[in-house]
């Protein structure tokens, strides 16, 4: 069966340090993988997605993601964190089948220091 | 309209109430999605439409829960006979189309507290 692992329920940087949030996924072909961010009583907002091709892929809010197959891992970065990035980030995998339908990951909660 | 526009936010209801959360997709959007997310928890699939048809309810959690979108635009989840582990953020999610490839924009979710 698909799913998504985020190993990190809760992590804390500090602002202007670097940032790297774990994802692995289990799926049996090719994944299309999403990172979204949530602010509190807010909906998901897309960072990212990966379909093919380049394994570096670039989103909103200088945010970057690399997939790994040997992996199987879809980790997020940003070189230099923000107060305003404080969130609850999630990383999705879309399921097989043509629903397009996504399975997410349990979250990770990010606290900025200042 | 420029975003997934769900209503009402908020929604408190008593135990054994029947409640409906209503979604307004982005216009032209094909795919529409219900998820349930808990507190704490990333969101769950219940439903998917694309256009009128509900194509796939697999993770609709019990014959309580139903949903439709009889006009393939708005759609309406109701909770018949709520109960308490139904309190939760119910988000909708709209897409041009149901391939994998088509990112979801999400609304705010209603957030349902069962008393």
């Amino acid at each position: 069966a698909q799913s998504v692992t985020q190993p990190d329920i809760h992590i804390t940087v500090s602002e202007g340090a670097s940032l790297e949030l774990r994802c692995n996924y289990s799926y049996g072909a090719t994944p299309y993988l999403f990172w979204y961010v949530q602010s509190p009583g807010q909906g998901l907002q897309l960072l990212l997605k990966y379909f093919s091709g380049d394994t570096l892929v670039q989103g909103i809010k200088g945010f970057e993601a690399e997939f790994k197959r040997s992996q199987s891992s879809f980790n997020l970065r940003k070189p230099s964190v923000h107060w305003s990035d404080a969130a609850e980030y999630f990383c999705a995998v879309g399921s097989s089948g043509n629903t397009g339908k996504l399975i997410f990951g349990q979250g990770t909660t990010l606290q900025v220091k200042p | 309209g420029a975003g997934v526009s769900q209503s009402p936010r908020y929604k408190v209801a008593k135990r054994g109430q029947d409640v409906a959360l209503r979604c307004d997709p982005i216009s032209g959007h094909v795919s529409l999605f219900w998820y349930q997310q808990a507190l704490g928890q990333g969101p769950e699939f219940l439903t998917y439409f694309q256009n009128e048809a509900q194509l796939d309810k697999s993770g609709l959690p019990s014959d309580r829960f139903f949903a439709e979108r009889p006009e393939g635009s708005v759609s309406t989840l109701k909770i018949q006979r709520t109960q308490q582990e139904d309190s939760a953020v119910y988000l909708c999610a709209s897409s041009s189309q149901g391939a994998q490839s088509q990112p979801q924009h999400f609304g705010d979710g209603t957030r349902l507290s069962i008393l």
